[in-house]
């Protein structure tokens, strides 16, 4: 199975709401990424985990908190959003986090399409 | 800042015909990916290209690595409608865990 899963599809919410985001897999990767991607945009690194840890955190506000809970999922809960949040949020894996010697290919989910209104 | 640039930033071609799109990026790198994305969908990994490479292919896929001049270049072959999507490159800096995309090229294929 080569699959990540992310849901919801998509996710409508008011900037006082509190929503959270999923992602799973089970290829046994021990690393995993959660991303933005504004329209016609690349995506933007946000998280990273490696063994359940965060790795790295590019300076993203508190309103968006990561959670990995197990090796297989990924979560990412949000509180208190403004509208310029609004972006695609992608999820990925990879084998390892390996610095020196090269890296892994990630592999996507198909991405939950955030509106905050 | 964005470790990748590409160009074009957008190209159209007929079916048939051969697309080369050209990434370039800024400091010294382990390896770079190159993937796809359809419209609104997740990122897929096309193929990966080492430092100590310099052309790798996969299919009807070709890739270029310059670390001298720190650029590559991705060329589908033989291009299909089914290959219009967006192609980034991805980098990984030596040192650091970030994968940083390049800007993009948006390719169309019409039938």
């Amino acid at each position: 199975d080569t699959e990540v899963t992310q849901t919801p599809k998509h996710l409508v919410m008011g900037m006082t709401n509190k929503k959270s985001l999923k992602c799973e897999q089970h290829m046994g990767h021990r690393a995993m990424y959660w991303y933005k991607q504004k329209a016609k945009k690349p995506p933007e690194l946000m998280f990273v985990y490696s063994y359940e840890k965060l790795s790295i955190n590019e300076s993203v506000p508190s309103r968006f908190s990561p959670e990995c809970p197990n090796s297989s999922l990924l979560n990412l809960h949000l509180h208190a959003l403004q509208p310029e949040d609004s972006a695609l949020y992608l999820c990925a894996s990879s084998q390892a986090l390996v610095r020196d010697r090269g890296s892994y290919e990630q592999y996507f989910g198909p991405g939950t399409r955030l509106t905050v209104t | 800042s964005q470790q990748g640039e590409e160009d074009p930033q957008a190209l159209s071609i007929q079916e048939g015909e051969n697309a080369t799109m050209n990434c370039s990026y800024k400091t010294s790198i382990n390896n770079l990916q190159w993937y796809r994305q359809n419209s609104g969908r997740g990122l897929v990994h096309l193929i990966l290209i080492r430092s100590n490479e310099r052309e790798k292919h996969s299919g009807r896929l070709r890739v270029t690595l310059d670390t001298s001049k720190k650029s590559s270049s991705l060329l589908i072959t033989a291009s299909r409608a089914a290959d219009t999507a967006s192609y980034f490159c991805a980098t990984v800096s030596s040192g650091t865990y970030k994968y940083i995309f390049g800007t993009g090229t948006r390719l169309k294929v019409l039938a």
